[in-house]
């Protein structure tokens, strides 16, 4: 049974560029997070999808981030443009149901904007 | 105030020992608590859930949570370096709404063979 996948593992861009991190959660669960993780703020909810809809987006740092699952088997996040402070590890993780708590996280997109 | 506090540590123990990890957090409605396992590079593992005051034991992981001091541990008895990664504390708080978790920065713990 495959995990959460995430695409591409790394990725470096220049400042200004438009990034696009891909995420596959296990087939069958129907929530789904993106997290960013710094060594200074630590593990941080970005956004959270509930059979598709976006139901928090409060921790999306501003517009130059935004989200989308057109469907129960993807998501994207997406930077435009990219600056060198998004630089972090982006991680995804998905959840059975709504009512349990246990989180599957990817394997994370490290990104380096420079 | 952070919502969950760690200490980042690193926590050095030997090999064996008793490593103790705390965390606490500020929303005093939080129902739920998990401990991750990160290890470096890696992503984050559930390795214990609590949601009632006391003890919750799991092989050689014990969880404590006292609701009126606000506090969560981790207990990892008989400590081998394979335990050394980091440890995030996650709490579902009581008003954060759609069960989202709340994590701290992690406690680095190094077992020293």
């Amino acid at each position: 049974d495959a995990g959460v996948i995430q695409s591409p593992r790394h990725e470096v861009t220049e400042m200004g560029q438009e990034v696009t991190l891909r995420c596959k959660p296990i087939s069958g669960h129907n929530s789904l997070f993106w997290y960013r993780q710094t060594m200074m703020r630590g593990l941080e909810l970005l956004i959270y999808f509930n059979n598709n809809v976006p139901i928090d987006d409060s921790g999306m740092p501003e517009d130059r981030f935004s989200a989308k699952m057109p469907n129960a088997s993807f998501s994207t996040l997406k930077i435009q443009p990219s600056e060198p402070r998004d630089s972090a590890v982006y991680f995804c993780a998905s959840r059975e149901r709504e009512n349990t708590y246990e989180q599957y996280f990817g394997p994370g997109t490290r990104l380096t904007v420079t | 105030q952070k919502e969950v506090e760690q200490n980042s540590g690193p926590l050095s123990v030997p090999e064996g020992a008793i490593a103790s990890l705390n965390c606490t957090y500020s929303d005093r409605g939080s129902q739920s608590f998990f401990w991750y396992r990160q290890y470096s590079g890696k992503s984050p593992e559930l390795i214990m859930s609590i949601y009632s005051n006391g003890d919750k034991e799991d092989g050689r992981f014990t969880a404590q949570l006292n609701k009126a001091s606000q506090y969560v541990s981790l207990l990892i008895r008989d400590s081998q370096p394979s335990d050394s990664a980091t440890y995030l504390c996650a709490v579902k708080g009581g008003n954060t709404g759609f069960q989202k978790l709340v994590f701290g920065t992690g406690t680095r713990l190094l077992v020293s063979p």
